[in-house]
């Protein structure tokens, strides 16, 4: 069973410091997503990473996919309070048995971070 | 126009009730999908539509019942429902299923919240 795991789950962070999440996966997968949820609001997409290398900016967010290493980035640059949110990654994969063509997303269990003046 | 719309925003069923939750799109996108989101919790797939055909089934309680009459509407009827079914029903769209060598970004909807009492 894919496995998806991030860290922290909990990032308190002040206004314009720099930090990354992390999300490392368990399964071979080339395609990895990442989502940003506003408390009671559904998800909104911010990154599509398709490949090994991939690297993705929008903003002050920037994503990374090493599937080699079966890891993914999110940098946060220089904070500001409208990035308070929590933010998903999401693993596309096949399950393991079956033989299904098939494939879904499996997410983390998600990291709230909250910016501070 | 890249919206997928979800009715209704809120529900309160009993247990002994039948009701409908019901997603729309109209970006002309060929797979549909049902997640369950419970507090704090990454979201949990539950159904996906593929050319309105069911492709994926997670094991999903007969109790929710999938239902895609058309390649814009996707239904989930609920029946004899039980108070651990509360949680957001978020229903996704993506151009074609994701996977193989596509990129397809899922769009969601706003969500229907859902309690049973």
């Amino acid at each position: 069973e894919l496995k998806v795991e991030q860290n922290p789950l909990f990032l308190s962070m002040q206004e314009g410091k720099n930090y990354t999440i992390y999300c490392n996966y368990s399964t071979t997968s080339d395609r990895l997503y990442w989502y940003r949820q506003d408390p009671g609001k559904s998800l909104e997409s911010l990154f599509v990473l398709l490949s090994n290398g991939a690297v993705k900016q929008e903003g002050r967010l920037m994503a990374s996919l090493d599937t080699k290493a079966r890891l993914s980035t999110l940098h946060i640059t220089a904070a500001v309070h409208d990035l308070s949110a929590t933010y998903f990654c999401a693993v596309f994969a096949y399950p393991s048995a079956g033989g299904t063509s098939y494939g879904k997303l499996t997410f983390g269990q998600g990291t709230i971070l909250t910016v501070h003046p | 126009d890249t919206e997928v719309t979800q009715t209704p925003k809120h529900l309160v069923m009993g247990m002994t009730n039948k009701k409908s939750l019901k997603c729309e799109q109209h970006m002309g996108h060929r797979a549909m999908y049902w997640y369950k989101q419970k507090a704090k919790k990454p979201p949990e797939l539950m159904f996906v539509y593929s050319y309105e055909k069911l492709s994926i089934n997670e094991s999903v309680p007969s109790r929710f019942s999938p239902e895609c009459p058309n390649s814009s509407l996707l239904n989930l009827h609920l029946h004899a429902l039980q108070p651990e079914d509360s949680a957001l029903y978020l229903c996704a769209s993506s151009q074609d299923e994701i996977g193989g060598r596509s990129s397809y970004e899922q769009y969601f909807g706003p969500g229907t919240r859902l309690t049973v009492t």
